[in-house]
């Protein structure tokens, strides 16, 4: 099976621009979450959406936000982007019920200039 | 607030002896726990879970220990190897909230030859 995919690896953009960033989850599973790691903060939760639907949301501005797609695969957006911004942006998949393990992508290296 | 706390940003293992790494958490509903282990720059590894009706769980060379009462898991790596050394990260979940991962900020390993 193959894991979960994540693209693009790397960007870098400049304050006030957005991104999407985009992940392909292993076949059959039905969750995709998000989450940002930064030196400072550790790994850090953003959403998670389960059939189209979000289901859990972390602390973070509205600037973040996320969708996804009947056939799972889900694309985060970052609006007006800030220095602090710059960080590793990783999703992870699973199954979506029970007890639950989330596989995690290669993640997408996020550098606000 | 942190929910789950792992206190040693550092270990150092000689290879062939027993790693030990530990983690702590304070919220009583996180009812499955997992650890991953993770390389600069990549996704987070899974490495093994524990749910919180058990007290061990055991994989290869892996096995983690949960005691509920105390809150506190632990990860047991025996014997040691090189290619072991990497951050480690212990999350936990509650029910009704799977989507949502609350990790810890990680302990580095190093095993030494």
């Amino acid at each position: 099976k193959a894991g979960v995919t994540q693209t693009p690896r790397y960007l870098i953009k400049t304050r006030g621009q957005q991104v999407t960033l985009s992940c392909s989850p292993i076949s059959g599973h039905r969750s995709v979450s998000w989450y940002q790691q930064t030196p400072g903060q550790g790994l850090q939760f953003l959403f998670e959406y389960f059939s189209e639907t979000q289901r859990n949301k972390g602390n973070f501005p509205g600037r973040f936000s996320g969708r996804q797609f009947s056939n799972s695969r889900s694309e985060m957006n970052v609006s007006t982007l800030e220095l602090g911004d710059s960080a590793l942006y990783l999703c992870a998949s699973s199954s979506g019920q029970g007890l639950d393990t989330q596989y995690f992508g290669p993640g997408t290296r996020l550098t606000v200039l | 607030d942190q929910q789950v706390k792992q206190n040693s940003p550092s270990l150092s293992v000689q290879e062939g002896r027993i790693s030990i790494l530990n983690c702590d958490y304070t919220n009583s509903m996180f009812d499955y726990f997992l650890w991953y282990k993770k390389y600069p720059a990549e996704g987070p590894t899974f490495l093994i879970s524990i749910s919180s009706i058990k007290d061990k769980n055991e994989d290869g060379r892996f096995t983690v220990f949960l005691n509920k009462s105390a809150k506190h898991l632990s990860l047991h790596i025996v014997p040691s190897q090189p290619g072991d050394s990497a951050v480690y990260f212990c999350a936990a979940s509650a029910q009704g909230s799977q989507g949502n991962l609350i990790f810890g900020k990680g302990t580095k390993l190093s095993v030494k030859p």
